[in-house]
């Protein structure tokens, strides 16, 4: 079992649609959580840290599920620049991140 | 725009040969990761250095090692490339070993034939 897992989609959805990844974690000592977004064959940009809490950032929005081990995002109003792959991680301690295989979205017009 | 720069961007090498791939941080990261990228697939960690020093490493084998300078530049080397080893490689940059904010440079596509 991966230690991080995406559905890799493709997701298909057309502008101004609210669309949602999950991603789950294996490991339960994992403290930090994060989405990053990667444009085809260009380097991961970090999107948003997700918190216990739940955080939103313009219409992004993360939630952690410890308890059931996995992390969601969701985009509301989705726009065509919002086309992309996204990758869950996860970090369990300062030295090492583990990135899911990423889900890729593809937004239509 | 990330201030983290790789080189080569492209490389074609034979399987057995060996590889240097550079990373120049962003100005004050103190702390390199390196990812290995395969088509299809998420970054893999291979290892962290922190202050010129290994600070971590995945599950990779003793044949990819790398060196971090005092000017917070840094080097992966494989030895005896093999076809799996065909790859995006990433290195990411960050203060104080951090896991938020890691930057990545653009990475080095290698190709092994």
């Amino acid at each position: 079992r991966k230690e991080v897992e995406q559905d890799p989609g493709p997701f298909n959805v057309p502008e101004g649609a609210t669309v949602a990844f999950n991603c789950t974690y294996s490991n339960s000592a994992s403290q930090s959580f994060f989405w990053y977004r990667q444009d085809c064959r260009k380097e991961p940009k970090l999107l948003m840290s997700v918190y216990s809490s739940g955080n939103e950032d313009g219409r992004f929005t993360a939630q952690l599920n410890r308890a059931s081990q996995y992390i969601s995002l969701l985009i509301r109003d989705s726009k065509l620049s919002d086309s992309a792959t996204y990758l869950c991680v996860a970090g369990g301690s300062y030295q090492k991140v583990t990135f899911g295989t990423g889900t890729k979205l593809q937004v239509i017009p | 725009e990330t201030g983290v720069t790789q080189s080569p961007t492209h490389l074609i090498k034979t399987r057995g040969q060996q590889v240097t791939l550079r990373c120049s941080s962003q100005s004050g990261h103190n702390t390199v990761s390196w990812y290995q990228q395969a088509l299809g697939q998420g970054p893999q960690f291979i290892f962290q250095y922190y202050r010129e020093e290994e600070n971590g490493r995945g599950n990779f084998p003793p044949r990819f090692s790398g060196l971090q300078f005092p000017n917070y530049s840094s080097e992966l080397n494989v030895n005896a490339l093999e076809l799996d080893d065909s790859a995006l490689y990433l290195c990411a940059s960050s203060l104080d070993r951090g896991l938020e904010k890691l930057f990545f440079g653009s990475g080095t596509q290698l190709s092994v034939l």
